[in-house]
């Protein structure tokens, strides 16, 4: 089945600790999004990438960083720069970032990081 | 800057009665797509529907659509015969053409269906 996939699940980090979050998707899919949601709250950009090897900052990009090295795999690190990571994180893909008419986003299932 | 504004926390819907979510957007672009995803509780965003500004007609996806109002720049969403597994949060979004085509979410609504 196509889709996107986030793993793990559910993460724990200590003070301190960098950790990586992993999205893969086999839509074949150009464009991918990390999104944060805090508690009550809708999603806000940390990454973008439209195309392999190239990447852009969104809204919230401050502690964290991001690769694409290939089509499917757009992991997210989140660094101990990150003050307040606890949060659920969402990756999302779509055909082509640039058009501005019907362009889906389909988004993985999440990973809720919580630091102890 | 672009802006979706969801004015409802909470709602609550009797099973089987249509209920209306509320979303307003501001933006000084012409072309740009408004969309509706739902998040149960297990976290997972679900795309229910997409109205383009340019679009002549209201969409429409089964028991969703968008009452989507240009000059008064909202795009409510109706769900009929509302049912138990409707309850979830509701997120209206932009697609915002600058960054990417990230999509720019409103704080979202609790809806709540009661038998």
């Amino acid at each position: 089945d196509g889709g996107i996939t986030q793993s793990p699940k559910y993460l724990f980090r200590k003070e301190g600790q960098n950790v990586t979050l992993s999205c893969e998707q086999n839509l074949n899919h150009d464009a991918m999004y990390w999104y944060r949601q805090d508690p009550g709250q809708g999603l806000r950009l940390i990454y973008y990438s439209q195309i392999v090897n190239d990447f852009q900052k969104g809204d919230i990009a401050e502690g964290y960083s991001v690769s694409r090295e290939k089509k499917e795999s757009f992991p997210l690190t989140v660094t101990s720069a990150q003050k307040n990571p606890t949060a659920f994180y969402l990756c999302a893909s779509s055909i082509e970032a640039a058009r501005m008419r019907y362009n889906e986003q389909f988004f993985g299932p999440g990973t809720r990081l919580t630091v102890l | 800057a672009q802006k979706i504004t969801q004015t409802q926390p909470g709602m609550f819907v009797q099973e089987k009665e249509a209920v209306t979510l509320d979303c307003t957007y501001d933006t000084s672009d012409p072309s740009y797509g408004l969309f509706w995803y739902k998040q149960p509780s297990s976290g997972e965003m679900i795309f229910l529907i997409y109205q383009g500004s340019y679009d002549q007609q209201n969409a429409t996806e089964g028991r969703y659509s968008l009452n989507f109002q240009k000059a008064r720049k909202s795009a409510n969403l109706v769900i009929s015969a509302s049912q138990l597994g409707d309850s979830a949060m509701y997120f209206c979004a932009m697609r915002d053409g600058n960054q990417g085509g990230k999509l720019i979410f409103g704080q979202g609504t609790e809806l709540s269906v009661k038998p």
